[in-house]
């Protein structure tokens, strides 16, 4: 099965921090992406990736930057931590278009982060 | 740009009756659309896609998907409720960058 781990399930950081998430996944995907997770506002693109080095701007990506050095890690990092960064991060991957089961997201547990 | 709307908030349905979760999108082109599912404190797992073919698109847990075309909807329907359906479930679309667009959910209740 394919497994995306994120590395922190709940986090308490305090305004001004800089904040790294982490994720890895074991399955070899090309695409990786970082959403945000809202109760009444589902689920919304941060930054997503098609390959390493590379990055693309979702739909919210103010505030947040993300690094991609290698191929199953995609990290998510807030450079100061403000109190509407409050929210659960969700980290996904899938293959890339020409391969059966492309465009099917596998999803992370979640990482709860608390800014204070 | 692409979207989808999940137009109810919450559905509450008793178990053993069929249930409907309602999606509408908008695409330009044609439409590759998913259905996932959250239960409680656990990550979004995939249910099922329509990409091409047949309107009706089985998945997983019983689910299935019926495509519309001149509604422009995708519809997550099952005929018998269980109590262990009751969840957040999310419809999905992908766009002209392969970004996946989801809706803003719809929690489901099942009533024993």
């Amino acid at each position: 099965d394919v497994k995306v781990t994120q590395s922190s399930r709940y986090l308490v950081k305090r305004t001004g921090e800089k904040v790294f998430l982490e994720c890895v996944q074991d399955m070899d995907h090309e695409n990786m992406f970082w959403y945000r997770q809202d109760p009444g506002l589902g689920l919304r693109l941060i930054y997503f990736s098609y390959d390493v080095k590379m990055k693309e701007k979702g739909d919210i990506p103010e505030g947040y930057s993300v690094s991609r050095e290698k191929k199953e890690r995609f990290s998510l990092i807030l450079e100061s931590a403000s109190t509407n960064q409050t929210s659960m991060y969700l980290c996904a991957s899938s293959l890339e278009q020409g391969f059966p089961g492309a465009n099917v997201l596998t999803f992370g547990a979640g990482s709860r982060l608390t800014v204070l | 740009a692409q979207s989808v709307a999940q137009p109810e908030d919450q559905v509450n349905v008793a178990e053993g009756n069929p249930l409907t979760v309602k999606c509408t999108y908008s695409v330009s082109g044609n439409p590759y659309l998913f259905w996932y599912v959250q239960y409680p404190n656990r990550g979004l797992q995939f249910l099922l896609k329509y990409i091409t073919g047949d309107n009706l698109v089985k998945g997983s847990y019983g689910f299935e998907a019926e495509f519309n075309k001149s509604q422009t909807s995708f519809h997550l329907k099952k005929p018998s409720a269980l109590v262990s359906d009751s969840a957040l479930y999310f419809c999905a679309v992908r766009d002209g960058d392969d970004k996946i667009i989801f809706g803003k959910g719809t929690r489901l209740h099942i009533l024993p």
